[in-house]
């Protein structure tokens, strides 16, 4: 069973601050993606990374693939109340593109 | 990315009764996965439901419990069967290899 380990599990923080969510498992995987959950909504995808060591950048977020494929991190720059919500990652393995997920880091950004 | 719907958005059923929620997508997809997420909690895979085979279902769950249909490329249903006030979640369905989610169903089990 692959796990993924997901820090902190809570973070409150001030609007303006710079904040990194990190995603770390034993387990290889062939992918990672990333979600935010609002309250009473789907996870919406983010951004999935398929190569280690791989950087993608949305806006003010920043994604890294480890190089051994095995963890991730969410750096956001100058959070803003709008960013608040849960994060959740999820890796891929095999073929059958099932996911499994961490339990999500919740993000409060306070005005 | 698809556009996914699913009914009901929300229910309160009785203990003993089932419930079926469906799920509707405005494109052809041939991966689709039912989801369950518990109060407080992360996603747990249900079962993947791909069009042309038997649904797959993961560990702890069972097809008497969460019989799953998928007659076409853009629907599925997911029926909780006998529920108890354990099965009160959300309930989500997925699509495609990324994994595009549904707004959820909401079930409070009484």
């Amino acid at each position: 069973t692959q796990l993924l380990e997901q820090s902190p599990q809570f973070l409150s923080i001030q609007e303006g601050e710079n904040l990194t969510v990190y995603c770390n498992s034993s387990s290889v995987f062939s992918s990672l993606q990333w979600y935010r959950q609002e309250p009473g909504e789907g996870p919406v995808l983010l951004v999935t990374v398929v190569t280690g060591g791989e950087v993608k950048k949305l806006k003010r977020l920043t994604f890294q693939f480890g190089d051994a494929r095995k963890d991730s991190s969410l750096h956001i720059t100058a959070a803003q109340p709008g960013d608040t919500g849960l994060y959740l990652c999820a890796g891929a393995t095999g073929s059958n593109y099932k996911l499994t997920f961490g339990k999500g880091t919740l993000l409060t950004v306070n005005p | 990315s698809a556009v996914i719907s699913q009914k009901p958005s929300r229910d309160i059923c009785q203990r003993g009764t089932s419930l079926t929620i469906q799920c509707q997508v405005d494109s052809q997809v041939t991966m689709m996965f039912w989801y369950r997420q518990q109060p407080g909690q992360s996603l747990t895979l249900i079962a993947t439901a791909n069009q042309g085979s038997e649904a797959t279902y993961e560990s702890g769950f069972v097809i008497d419990k969460f019989p799953i249909s998928r007659p076409n490329l853009t629907f599925s249903t997911l029926t909780v069967s006998n529920m108890s006030p354990e099965d009160s979640s959300i309930y989500l369905c997925s699509v495609g290899q990324e994994q595009f989610f549904g707004p959820g169903t909401r079930l409070t089990v009484l």
